[in-house]
């Protein structure tokens, strides 16, 4: 049961242009969401998140956008860099969920960004 | 600089032969975690601590173990590894303080090659 899905294995996007990566979640629960980063042979690193009390989150070339009624969320990338070419990992948590569940992120299955010069 | 070490980088191992992977961080984080992840798919929790508790998830089989000697340093002990067991393992840590919730740091990971 995969509560958190990327459904595009892959996305090729030429520098200069928006890269939209997209994310569905199944668990009403979620209330939090992150999106990481990852280089070849390099862990996943925090990029941005967003709190379901907000619909919207942007932090310099990086916007995330939340449709709750959709459980739907997205990073868009203006303007998309060749640097930004990497593996993108959408992630959730119930941030109102206690005992041993709290701060535990379920992770999509990633996909890889590939940004043309 | 503060970060989350993960050492080997790459380990292999031979089928039923215990393997020991270890993490430390200098971030003072309270919270590790251990994820497993097989190639093209999400990392999959297997374990965390916080502070000494440990947390294991449902589904984690009993395989895989943890040791947490200190804040700053995590084991992930797979007793008997599997062809199955061959994965990407990555350590993180993050800060849990009152209600407040923290992105998690990652580690560079290890793979495991079981032969």
């Amino acid at each position: 049961d995969q509560q958190v899905k990327q459904n595009s294995p892959s996305l090729s996007v030429q520098e200069g242009r928006i890269s939209i990566l997209n994310c569905d979640y199944t668990n009403s629960m979620f209330d939090y969401f992150l999106w990481y980063k990852k280089y070849p042979a390099e862990g996943p690193t925090f990029l941005i998140s967003i709190s379901s009390i907000k619909d919207k989150n942007e932090d310099g070339r990086f916007t995330v956008f939340l449709n709750k009624s959709a459980k739907h969320l997205s990073l868009h990338i203006v303007p998309s860099q060749p640097g930004d070419s990497a593996v993108y990992f959408c992630a959730a948590s119930d941030i109102n969920a206690g005992g041993t569940s709290y701060g535990k992120l379920t992770f999509g299955q990633g996909t890889i960004l590939t940004v043309h010069p | 600089d503060a970060m989350v070490i993960q050492n080997p980088r790459y380990q292999v191992t031979q089928f039923g032969k215990p393997v020991t992977l270890s993490c430390s961080q200098t971030l003072n984080h309270n919270v590790m975690y251990w994820y497993q992840q097989k190639s093209s798919q999400a990392p999959k929790l297997l374990f965390h601590y916080y502070d000494k508790d440990f947390n294991n998830e449902a589904d984690t089989p009993d395989n895989f173990q943890s040791r947490r000697p200190n804040t700053s340093f995590c084991f992930l002990d797979i007793r008997s590894p599997g062809l199955g067991d061959a994965a990407m393992y990555l350590c993180a840590t993050s800060s849990r303080t009152g209600g407040e919730l923290y992105e998690q740091y990652f580690g560079p990971g290890t793979r495991l090659t079981v032969t």
